[in-house]
């Protein structure tokens, strides 16, 4: 069973759109949750963390989460090309470890 | 911006060779983890390292793999009897709480040939 969920895309925008990516997650008891941005042959960059139930908004980037669902989102308003990437989505079910997606591609073309 | 160090960014190692990966976290981070991830897949924990002993660790942590910090700063992964199959990147991380997001370094680079 995974635990973590995300569809691999690529997903593709035109830049200055709405990107929307998602993520679902098997454990009840996640306590917190992030987002990671991958460049190609780079390491993982975080970019959001969200604990609550709702939105959170940084800049152009928005994290939702619903519990009940199991359900984790990220919105990147005014989409550029220099936000093509792969986001992964991370999951922390209270031991010390963060649990992965595959992670989804993004392609922002100009 | 603070951040994780690890060296060496590539190693070329033989199979059934041992390799040492090193890692400095940030200076005020309490914990300590080593991830990997294979060419074209997700990224995969190993293990997770808090007051000097190991808290979690995967499957794939066997017995070929053993975490170490040495001094007040180093913290590394040595692979006994490299497989080809340990050929990946191999990324460590650190956060000041086990809850909070992790900052991963750049990365090493391990092909076992």
């Amino acid at each position: 069973q995974k635990e973590v969920e995300q569809n691999s895309g690529p997903l593709s925008v035109p830049e200055g759109a709405i990107a929307s990516l998602n993520c679902t997650y098997s454990d009840r008891g996640s306590q917190s949750f992030f987002w990671y941005r991958q460049y190609s042959g780079k390491s993982p960059e975080l970019i959001m963390f969200i604990y609550s139930n709702g939105d959170k908004e940084d800049g152009r980037f928005t994290a939702q989460l619903n519990k009940a669902s199991q359900y984790v989102s990220l919105l990147i308003r005014d989409s550029q090309p220099s936000d093509s990437a792969t986001y992964l989505c991370a999951v922390n079910t209270g031991f010390q470890k963060l649990v992965f997606g595959t992670g989804t591609r993004l392609l922002v073309s100009p | 911006e603070p951040e994780v160090t690890q060296t060496p960014s590539h190693q070329v190692t033989q199979m059934g060779q041992e390799v040492i990966l090193r890692c400095v976290p940030i200076s005020n981070h309490l914990y300590f983890y080593w991830y990997r991830q294979i060419l074209g897949q997700k990224v995969e924990f190993l293990v997770s390292f808090y007051n000097n002993e190991i808290s979690e660790k995967s499957e794939i942590f066997d017995d070929q793999f053993s975490v170490e910090r040495p001094d007040g700063s180093n913290f590394t992964l040595k692979i006994r009897s490299t497989k080809l199959e340990d050929s990946a990147m191999y990324f460590c991380a650190s956060s000041e709480a086990s809850n909070y997001g992790y900052t991963f370094g750049s990365g090493t680079r391990l092909t076992v040939v």
